[in-house]
């Protein structure tokens, strides 16, 4: 079945220690995306890749750093500089970068700095 | 800059009645518009979407009309169930940007 993966589904995380968020494709998808999610809240846009070895600050990225060296694999990482980390972070991904395009979204992570 | 407004929740119903969720936006050029649901701790899937004026989205019994005149996708179901519960996202994407606009969310309950 083609989808999105994302690992692992809880993660726990002490306070100056970086992350990593993986997130997989086997959808062919030429574009993919992370999104913070906080209660009550709608999605913000932490970064997103058209094309491989090549991404963009979306509206929220300080604080995280991400690499798109193959076509099926999008990490996150969450460096000790994002001052307020605890969240459900989703990655999506689309076929092109096209308006009409629909997002596919994995079951996501909830990261949790104790 | 392009936004998308949703009206605020939480919705609770009872099982079989008419759900309305009203959606307006903001945006340059020719925007298409989606919904997409989220059940609980889980990602978002789409539900449904319109990519031009007067088009009407439909999926497992809900619909939106893509209304240019009034910038609106109010999302409509004519009896709902237990199992629509969930949280549901009114979102645009706009030839003006490489992103997707999400609004707030509303979160529904539907009770029996």
């Amino acid at each position: 079945d083609g989808g999105i993966t994302q690992s692992p589904k809880y993660l726990f995380r002490k306070e100056g220690q970086n992350v990593t968020l993986s997130c997989e494709q086997n959808l062919n998808h030429d574009a993919m995306y992370w999104y913070r999610q906080d209660p009550g809240q709608g999605l913000r846009l932490i970064y997103y890749s058209q094309i491989v070895n090549d991404f963009q600050k979306g509206d929220i990225a300080e604080g995280y750093s991400v690499s798109r060296e193959k076509k099926e694999s999008f990490p996150l990482t969450v460096t000790s500089a994002q001052k307020n980390p605890t969240a459900f972070y989703l990655c999506a991904s689309s076929p092109g970068g096209r308006n009409t395009d629909t997002q596919y979204f994995g079951p996501g992570t909830r990261l949790t700095v104790l | 800059g392009d936004s998308v407004t949703q009206m605020e929740g939480p919705v609770t119903l009872s099982e079989e009645a008419f759900l309305t969720i009203n959606c307006t936006y903001t945006a340059t050029g020719y925007p298409s518009l989606f919904w997409y649901v989220q059940y609980p701790g889980e990602g978002l899937q789409l539900l449904l979407k319109a990519t031009k004026a007067d088009d009407k989205g439909s999926n497992k019994g809900f619909e939106a009309t893509y209304r240019k005149e009034t910038t609106s996708f109010h999302l409509e179901k004519g009896s709902v169930q237990v199992s629509d519960s969930a949280v549901y996202f009114c979102a645009l994407s706009s030839t003006s940007y490489d992103k997707v606009i999400f609004g707030p969310g509303t979160s529904l309950s539907v009770i029996p």
